[in-house]
This record gives structure tokens, C-alpha cells and sequence, in this order.
């Protein structure tokens, strides 16, 4: 299978842990992004890398959130000092970026709970 | 600012029962608007992009349309496995990174 995998699908951590998630993309894909996702809302952008380069961040990202993409292949997502409030789903997708529009295709993603 | 708004948020239809979901959106220089499905508990499955107006795409009992500001999802003769939500996004030059921005999606059930 040559989809995106990602890696834990389920977390439950309890306040104040750290927690890290990886994300493998479609091989060819050149874009990583990251998403987080809460009951009935659509996927809220968090970062996105092209090759191994972060090339945006969402303002509504807090510093306790960090990612990175060493190699510009897999991805890691962590969140320090958790709180309930991370509590959602963490969705991560790759694309290319020929063509007009970049079809994004998304792992099954990380089920985070925090306690 | 760019916005994407899903309508409705929730459809109820029967088996065979045709309908249609909308997706409207204020952007300036759409490059694509992308239709996803996303089932319970899993991550979105692309269905479809789009990229001018007047534009049409199917994919079995799917068929997506789109104007210049809005676009639609038509679904003919549902069947339960039908039943997902629905998410709509569209990609625009904002600041020159074209990151898509998705609405809040339309929950669809199909009953037998």
C-alpha cells in the first residue's frame, strides 16, 4: 500500500505529558501538511513542509506545538505539556505541487485524548 | 478573509432519495476546489477537484458542479454506504502558499 500512514492511531496521554506523532506520506509527494481536526469541524491547518523545509505555520499554532521533517520524507508532530484542549483528531496529508492545484491525500489519522 | 461555508450541516435522506450539497466560497484567484468523504473515526478520501466554472465531474452515484461561487455535490439514488461526511475545500493564493481551506462539511445518512 502506497497511501499515507500514520502512526499511533490512538493516544491517551494525561495532562502535562508529551506526546509525538509520525506521519509517513506518499513516497513521491514533495508537500507534508499537518491538520487537527475536532468533532464536526473540517480539518484546521497547522504546518506544512515542502521537502524537508517548514514553510508555514498557522497562527494558531502555540510553541508548544513542533514539527519537523529531517530528511524531507517521514514527519513527526509534537505536542508538550499537553492540556484537555489538544484533545482531537491530528491529520496529516501530502501532495504534489505540479499542476494548478495540489490534491491533498490524508493518512487515517492520531486519535488524541488527553485526560 | 477566505471562506468556505457547507450547507446543509446535517441531510437525512431514504435509499433512492436524490439531493444535492452545497459548498460556496469567497476566494480571489481559485486555482481548485477539492470534494472529500470522510467516514467516522478515518481521515478524508479525495473524491474530486475542480478548477473553473462550469466544470463537472462523476464518480458513480456522484456528480460535482461548479460556478463561480459556489459548488455542488449531487447525489443520485443514495444507497446507505453513501453515508459519510462530506467536505468541501478550496485552494487560493492566500500569501502565495495555496494551503487549502476546508468548510465544516455536510453529514449525510442514507437510511434503507
Amino acid at each position: 500500500d502506497t497511501g499515507v500512514s500514520q502512526d499511533p492511531r490512538h493516544k491517551i496521554t494525561k495532562r502535562g505529558q508529551n506526546v509525538t506523532f509520525r506521519c509517513d506520506p506518499i513516497s513521491e509527494h514533495n508537500r507534508l501538511y499537518w491538520y487537527r481536526q475536532t468533532l464536526g469541524q473540517g480539518p484546521e491547518f497547522l504546518t506544512y513542509f515542502q521537502n524537508e523545509a517548514q514553510l508555514e505555520k498557522s497562527r494558531l499554532l502555540s510553541d508548544r506545538f513542533s514539527a519537523e521533517r529531517p530528511k524531507g520524507s517521514f514527519s513527526t508532530l509534537e505536542i508538550q505539556r499537553t492540556e484537555q484542549g489538544d484533545s482531537a483528531m491530528y491529520l496529516c496529508a501530502s501532495s504534489l505541487t505540479d499542476g494548478l492545484a495540489y490534491e491533498q491525500y490524508f493518512g487515517p489519522g492520531t486519535r488524541l485524548t488527553v485526560t | 478573509e477566505d471562506q468556505v461555508t457547507q450547507s446543509p450541516e446535517a441531510l437525512r435522506l431514504q435509499e433512492g432519495e436524490s439531493s444535492s450539497l452545497n459548498c460556496s466560497y469567497t476566494v480571489s484567484g481559485l486555482r481548485g476546489l477539492f470534494w472529500y468523504r470522510q467516514d467516522p473515526g478515518k481521515g478524508p478520501e479525495f473524491l474530486f477537484t475542480l478548477y473553473s466554472a462550469g466544470e463537472e465531474k462523476e464518480k458513480e452515484r456522484l456528480k460535482a458542479t461548479l460556478t463561480k461561487k459556489e459548488s455542488f455535490l449531487h447525489i443520485t439514488a443514495p444507497k446507505p454506504e453513501d453515508s459519510a461526511t462530506y467536505l468541501c475545500a478550496v485552494q487560493a493564493p492566500a500569501g502565495g502558499s495555496y494551503i487549502p481551506t476546508f468548510g465544516r462539511g455536510t453529514s449525510l445518512i442514507v437510511h434503507p
